[in-house]
């Protein structure tokens, strides 16, 4: 299957800080790259749609000012999570589909801790 | 009503029994339907991916997909440890509609 390669996996940042995240699509193209949240034990929660070229969309109650996203080829998109804060702890996964298809292939995550 | 149901378990099974893991929807417009295994903190790995009604087989795993009932399965025969992760189904419409997931079901598999 396609490779979805995403770092760091995981980062430790103090509070006030900003953090990036990379996804990059390592044997693929991908027009549309998407970040998911997930919470310890639970399912995947979309953030927002990531557009090569124009803004990403965000999900409804998904501050997009907090949490930048920039897909600025077809090969990577970057999450960054800005003044994060201690609730903004949890692992933030990317994926991306090859054009065409509908299956997505997800990254190894990163686990951020905000202290 | 949420789009998807899935139990979350847990599902505990002794090794070499055959697992069924379940989901069902409600929009009848989905026509693509996945199985992912995530292992504890680590990103969803594709397992299974079919498109519309019917079967499909991939070593000892089997997805079922019931669009008359709205309900898809996976099978895992002879299941081991190794398998002890969480599964989790998706569909999407397709087109560029988004995928949705299940909460997904813990396995574990008790050598």
């Amino acid at each position: 299957g396609a490779v979805v390669s995403q770092h760091p996996s995981w980062v430790i940042c103090k509070s006030g800080t900003s953090v990036k995240i990379e996804c990059r699509s390592l044997d693929f193209q991908a027009t549309t790259m998407f970040w998911y949240r997930q919470f310890p034990k639970q399912s995947l929660m979309l953030m927002a749609t990531s557009n090569e070229g124009s803004k990403a969309t965000y999900e409804q109650g998904v501050e997009k000012d907090k949490f930048l996203i920039n897909h600025a080829s077809l090969t990577l998109s970057t999450l960054t999570v800005t003044s994060a804060h201690p609730e903004d702890s949890s692992f933030y996964i990317c994926s991306a589909s090859p054009a065409g298809n509908t299956e997505a292939f997800f990254g190894q995550g990163t686990r951020l801790t905000v202290v | 009503q949420k789009e998807v149901e899935q139990d979350p378990g847990p599902l505990s099974v002794p090794e070499g029994a055959i697992v069924s893991l379940n989901c069902t929807y409600s929009n009848s417009a989905f026509q693509y339907f996945m199985w992912y295994r995530q292992y504890s903190r680590k990103g969803p790995e594709l397992l299974m991916y079919t498109y519309s009604s019917g079967n499909k087989e991939d070593g000892r795993f089997t997805a079922q997909v019931d669009k008359s009932s709205k309900y898809i399965s996976l099978f895992i025969r002879d299941s081991q440890p190794s398998d002890s992760a969480t599964y989790l189904c998706a569909m999407s419409a397709g087109g560029g509609f988004k995928t949705i997931f299940g909460a997904g079901t813990r396995l574990f598999v008790k050598a």
